[in-house]
């Protein structure tokens, strides 16, 4: 069964650091270019970043609102994505899934994993 | 980057109405638009990719029209499980989403 299931999500004070897991299965992980999507409370869906597969160059984009302060990973040898938080702000409060495209789906998101919610507050 | 605009933000409907939502992305994108539902508490589930190519297992009721820059996702019938909220995306350079487009009970 093709699996993502995210991990590490909670509370954290403003200007902590926290760092996210996303564990892949039933697809060749290598192969693929994954993203973290992330969605605040009561609001829409935003593009976090994406990190290419390693044939693709292995290189990273961000959105506007977290470059600098986010970096993402993958370890292809566990097939498993990372996303690294620092810095953290109360704007960076959501539920973060990791996303990516198994099927032929011309880039559109197939397989999502269930989110993990990070709350950022004193 | 390409911003995506979603109308309506909310819709009310009722069961069996068509349901018309829309997405005008600030520059072309040819046909890489994608639309997800998602419903309260769950992941979002692909719905139709390429602008109009229905994903595997989605009901036919769902279609998807448009290139370039205004694209339409149709609900031929409105039934009860599909009231949620609806996203586009372009799938071209940066994946950026719309701001949705909620469909409620009438």
């Amino acid at each position: 069964e093709v699996q993502l299931v995210e991990s590490g999500g909670g509370l954290v004070k403003p200007g902590g650091s926290l760092r996210l897991s996303c564990a892949a299965s039933g697809f060749t992980f290598s192969n693929a270019w994954m993203s973290w999507v992330r969605q605040a409370p009561g609001k829409g869906l935003e593009w976090v970043g994406r990190i290419k597969s390693k044939t693709d160059g292995g290189t990273t984009d961000y959105a506007a609102p977290v470059k600098g302060r986010f970096t993402i990973s993958r370890d292809d040898s566990k097939n498993t994505l990372y996303l690294q938080m620092n810095s953290l702000k109360t704007e960076d409060t959501a539920v973060y899934y990791c996303t990516t495209v198994v099927g032929a789906t011309e880039n559109a998101f197939d397989i999502w994993g269930q989110g993990t919610m990070v709350t950022v507050s004193s | 980057d390409i911003q995506m605009t979603q109308s309506p933000s909310s819709v009310s409907a009722s069961v069996g109405d068509r349901v018309t939502i829309t997405c005008r992305a600030s520059q072309g994108i040819s046909s890489w638009l994608a639309w997800y539902q998602q419903k309260p508490g769950k992941a979002p589930k692909l719905l139709i990719y390429a602008a109009s190519s229905l994903q595997s297992g989605v009901p036919s009721r769902f279609s998807g029209s448009g290139s370039g820059t205004d694209f339409t996702l149709t609900i031929s019938s409105l039934q009860p499980e599909d009231f949620a909220t609806y996203y586009c995306q372009q799938a071209n350079s940066f994946p950026f989403f719309g701001g949705g487009t909620k469909v409620e009970i009438k």
